[in-house]
């Protein structure tokens, strides 16, 4: 199972939305995550379950999808969100591939 | 609160070993899966290893099953990845990281907690 994301870099204004793709090469059902992760930082996970969000997300951060295709919104982005966020399958199946990730910069 | 920290990096030359550890704390350390992930700086991130809660699944990515493997000392909450016949390639920051707990049945979870990090550099 291949995991891509698109685009590879996104030129954004603070105050917009933003919504960033994630396909998997096979149906992996909804076991899909999201990483954001900041220069000189580890990722920090934001979403799993293609749609949960995890403890201490800001609620403008949503998933959706299932299958094949996701997607990761970014409602109002502030300057802390400008960051590379990563998708991943999260199972034996794909050997928990992350996808290459998308830069959010600003614009 | 919950906090792994990652120790045993350095330069090492090539086809040297190097033991790396991860040491959890704030949490109930042998009820979670614990994985290994790497990135080259600028590049994107790899997963490397996984042991589940108890040691009893063990998995590795096709790039370093054979000359990596992973243990857990879940007595004294540690975590570690045993890494022989380094190569150039494998210079990267390593990270450890802990499965969110959603594992159930087949091997899966995110990883809902991250190490700092530690440096590996393999050079002559």
């Amino acid at each position: 199972i291949v995991i891509t994301q698109s685009p590879a870099t996104l030129s954004v204004s603070p105050g917009q939305t933003v919504t960033l793709s994630c396909r998997a090469s096979q149906f992996i059902g909804s076991d899909l995550a999201w990483y954001q992760q900041k220069p000189g930082q580890a990722p920090c996970l934001l979403i799993y379950g293609a749609s949960t969000r995890a403890t201490g997300i800001p609620a403008r951060f949503s998933g959706s999808g299932s299958g094949t295709d996701f997607s990761l919104t970014i409602s109002s982005l502030q300057s802390d969100d400008f960051a590379v966020y990563y998708c991943q399958h999260y199972t034996y199946q794909s050997q928990w591939a992350f996808g290459q990730g998308t830069k959010v910069e600003i614009k | 609160q919950v906090q792994l920290v990652e120790s045993g990096g350095g330069v090492v030359q090539p086809g040297k070993s190097l033991i790396l550890s991860c040491a959890g704390s704030g949490f109930p350390f042998s009820s979670r899966g614990m994985h290994w992930v790497r990135q080259v700086p600028g590049k994107g991130l790899e997963w490397l290893a996984v042991t589940s809660y108890d040691g009893s699944y063990i998995d590795y990515s096709d790039s370093v099953r054979g000359r990596f493997s992973v243990s857990r000392d879940n007595s004294n909450n540690t975590f570690h990845l045993q890494m022989n016949g380094l190569r150039a390639e494998d210079t990267a920051v390593y990270y450890c990281s802990r499965g969110a707990g959603i594992w159930s049945g087949l091997p899966r979870d995110a990883f809902d907690v991250w190490g700092q990090g530690t440096m590996v550099t393999v050079s002559s």
